[in-house]
């Protein structure tokens, strides 16, 4: 079955370290995307990519690294930076074809909880 | 900057009743406009979409929605709704304001009372 895949789905972290959460997908798909999502504000893209070694920040960059070394990984690192890492994370892809109407898909979330 | 508004955070129906869930965005040139639902602790699936043509849009699990440029609306609505849709609706938008990539409303919870 194609698809996302995100791992872990929950993770917990104590304040000051670093984790990635991973996220692969089968799809063949270009781009690829990163979106947190808290209670109440809907989602905001942290970061995307668009082809392989290239990804550009969204609105909240501050505190996440990303990669994009092959076409169907893209991972994310929740640095000590980030000053308020507690959320739901999900990653999601698109083919690129048409541009913005492409429909992306998401895979089934990360939830990260620092304790 | 563009923006979506969607007007409740949550909606409570009885199963069978219809619902409407609103949406308003930001005036564009040309838009793009989607709708989103996520069941509880799942990732988001595609309900329907306008890109161009015919204002009524049908989707998946019976909804539809019609873009609506005059009022900058895409309302999602059902006739009648059952327990299985209780989930988080989300609209979103692109556009050339918004480098095409999608802006997103809070989400509307849809409540629905047995």
């Amino acid at each position: 079955d194609g698809g996302i895949t995100q791992s872990p789905k929950y993770l917990f972290r104590k304040e000051g370290q670093n984790v990635t959460l991973s996220c692969e997908q089968n799809l063949n798909h270009d781009a690829m995307y990163w979106y947190r999502q808290d209670p109440g504000q809907g989602l905001r893209l942290i970061y995307y990519s668009q082809i392989v070694n290239d990804f550009q920040k969204g609105d909240i960059a501050e505190g996440y690294s990303v990669s994009r070394e092959k076409k169907e990984s893209f991972p994310l690192t929740v640095t000590s930076a980030q000053k308020n890492p507690t959320a739901f994370y999900l990653c999601a892809s698109s083919s690129m074809t048409s541009g913005s109407t492409d429909t992306q898909y998401f895979g089934p979330g990360t939830r990260l909880t620092v304790l | 900057a563009q923006s979506v508004t969607q007007l409740d955070s949550q909606v409570p129906v009885f199963e069978e009743a219809p619902v409407e869930l609103r949406c308003n965005y930001s005036s564009s040139v040309s838009v793009y406009l989607f709708w989103y639902v996520q069941y509880p602790n799942q990732g988001l699936q595609l309900l329907l979409k306008y890109l161009s043509g015919s204002t009524l849009v049908k989707g998946i699990n019976g909804f539809e929605a019609e873009f609506n440029k005059s009022q900058t609306s895409f309302h999602l609505r059902k006739p009648s709704v059952h327990i299985s849709d209780t989930a988080e609706y989300f609209c979103a938008v692109s556009g050339s304001s918004s480098n095409y990539q999608l802006i997103w409303g809070a989400g509307t919870k849809l409540i629905i009372k047995p």
